[in-house]
């Protein structure tokens, strides 16, 4: 079936580091990609998302391209702050049942001043 | 605009007794959502509502899950009787429905801890 695997954390780093979090996902068809955010004590936030191949997601400095040749939509930013310590997630929806979000398993950011 | 509202936020309760999530979503939003996130792992769907009607209920365990959204608005998400392995955050969520790519807003979740 679908799925999504991401990189494992913690991934630690010191503030103004660039930052890569890797996710690659199996899937038939078109997924929609997404990478949500949940903060400490939040429920999850959607941060960005891609709908079809080479596209771009971006917000907060947060960006992710689409890349259906490899199947990965790993996320960057360029300069990480403390307040970007969260757990991300990566997702897909299926190109058949659009409302339906697969997860992949987190992965912790620790940003250190 | 008012958040996916979910109570109560924490419960603990013993092994074999039962337990009851409510959920309000964004107004307006047609589609329901309840997720599971085990710790450590992602939120799984447990079961989809479009308005007051099923869409997949494929991965909720029947035997001791029930969920309902009567008159397409609220819903609530009972366990009876609740398992050790129950232990969990139950992410409700809600979007407006289905063109691709739709966004799906999560509420801050109901903590689960089963003892």
């Amino acid at each position: 079936g679908d799925s999504v695997t991401q990189m494992e954390g913690p991934v630690t780093l010191s503030e103004e580091a660039f930052l890569t979090i890797n996710c690659t996902y199996t899937a038939t068809g078109y997924p929609s990609l997404f990478w949500y955010v949940q903060y400490p004590g939040e429920g999850l936030q959607l941060l960005l998302k891609a709908t079809k191949a080479d596209d771009k997601g971006s917000n907060k400095g947060f960006e992710a391209t689409y890349r259906k040749e490899t199947t990965s939509f790993h996320l960057e930013k360029g300069s990480v702050q403390v307040s970007d310590s969260a757990v991300y997630f990566c997702a897909l929806t299926q190109s058949y049942n659009t409302d339906k979000l697969i997860f992949g398993t987190g992965t912790r950011l620790q940003v250190f001043p | 605009e008012a958040g996916v509202a979910q109570s109560p936020r924490y419960k603990i309760i013993e092994k074999r007794q039962s337990v009851a999530f409510w959920c309000n979503p964004i107004s307006g939003h047609a589609t329901l959502y309840w997720y599971q996130q085990i710790l450590g792992q992602g939120p799984k769907l447990l079961i989809q509502f479009q308005n007051n009607g099923v869409v997949d209920d494929s991965q909720l365990p029947k035997d001791r899950f029930s969920a309902e959204r009567l008159k397409g608005v609220d819903s609530t998400l009972k366990i009876q009787p609740a398992k050790l392995e129950d232990s969990a955050v139950y992410l409700c969520a809600s979007s407006s429905s289905g063109s691709s790519g739709n966004t799906i807003y999560f509420g801050e979740g109901s903590w689960l801890t089963v003892v």
